[in-house]
């Protein structure tokens, strides 16, 4: 089966802050995804990536970077934590794989609190 | 990707099939209707997907219209486990760097 595992269930930081959220995927996935979900809005994508050291803006990029250095691993960083980044985080990867599903495996989720 | 529309929330009483419709009128040929789960407080779950022929998993069925514009995702005995939001997607495979776009999905609630 695949896994992806995220480097922690639950954070608190205060704003100001440098945060690393770490995910990692155990398949060998060319593709890997950043979201964050909030209450009323769903998810949204805010960075993916299609191979190492590739990355790509999704859909709400401000505020966040990302790094892929190996296959997989792709961290997502927010360079100075606000009161607005306050979500749940997900990490997600995908196959291109010929014969793949395409589907997204997504790990269990980082709920960041910025205090 | 093709939109989708989907009711914001159903409910099913435990053991009976949960029947939960999707509406892709504008899919292309190519695009696969793809129904992923989220269970409160976890990551989307992918449950399976198709593209004209209907498809049957170990967790559920999914029925697609012949003219493709709508499909139901099908849970043949519920349980109270399978309460959760689930998402109906619509994409080509292996294009766009695996993106995926989740509207707001349906919440089902399955009741005793």
């Amino acid at each position: 089966d695949v896994k992806v595992t995220q480097s922690s269930r639950y954070l608190v930081k205060r704003t100001g802050e440098k945060v690393f959220l770490e995910c990692v995927q155990d398949m060998d996935h060319e593709n890997m995804f950043w979201y964050r979900q909030d209450p009323g809005l769903g998810l949204r994508l805010i960075y993916f990536s299609y191979d190492v050291k590739m990355k790509e803006k999704g859909d709400i990029p401000e505020g966040y970077s990302v790094s892929r250095e190996k296959k997989e691993r792709f961290s997502l960083i927010l360079e100075s934590a606000s009161t607005n980044q306050t979500s749940m985080y997900l990490c997600a990867s995908s196959s291109l794989g010929g014969d793949s599903t395409d589907t997204q495996y997504f790990g269990p989720g980082t709920r960041l609190t910025v205090l | 990707d093709a939109k989708t529309t989907q009711p914001p929330s159903m409910d099913c009483a435990e053991g009976r099939a949960a029947n939960l419709p999707c509406n892709h009128s504008t899919i292309s040929g190519n695009e696969y209707v793809y129904w992923y789960r989220q269970i409160h407080s976890q990551g989307p779950q992918y449950i399976i997907h198709g593209l004209k022929n209907n498809e049957t998993n170990e967790m559920a069925s999914l029925i697609i219209t012949e003219d493709r514009k709508s499909s139901t995702l099908i849970l043949p005995h519920a349980t109270l486990r399978d309460t959760a939001v689930y998402y109906c997607i619509v994409r080509v495979p292996r294009t766009n760097a695996g993106k995926s776009t989740f509207g707001d999905g349906t919440t089902l609630t399955v009741k005793p």
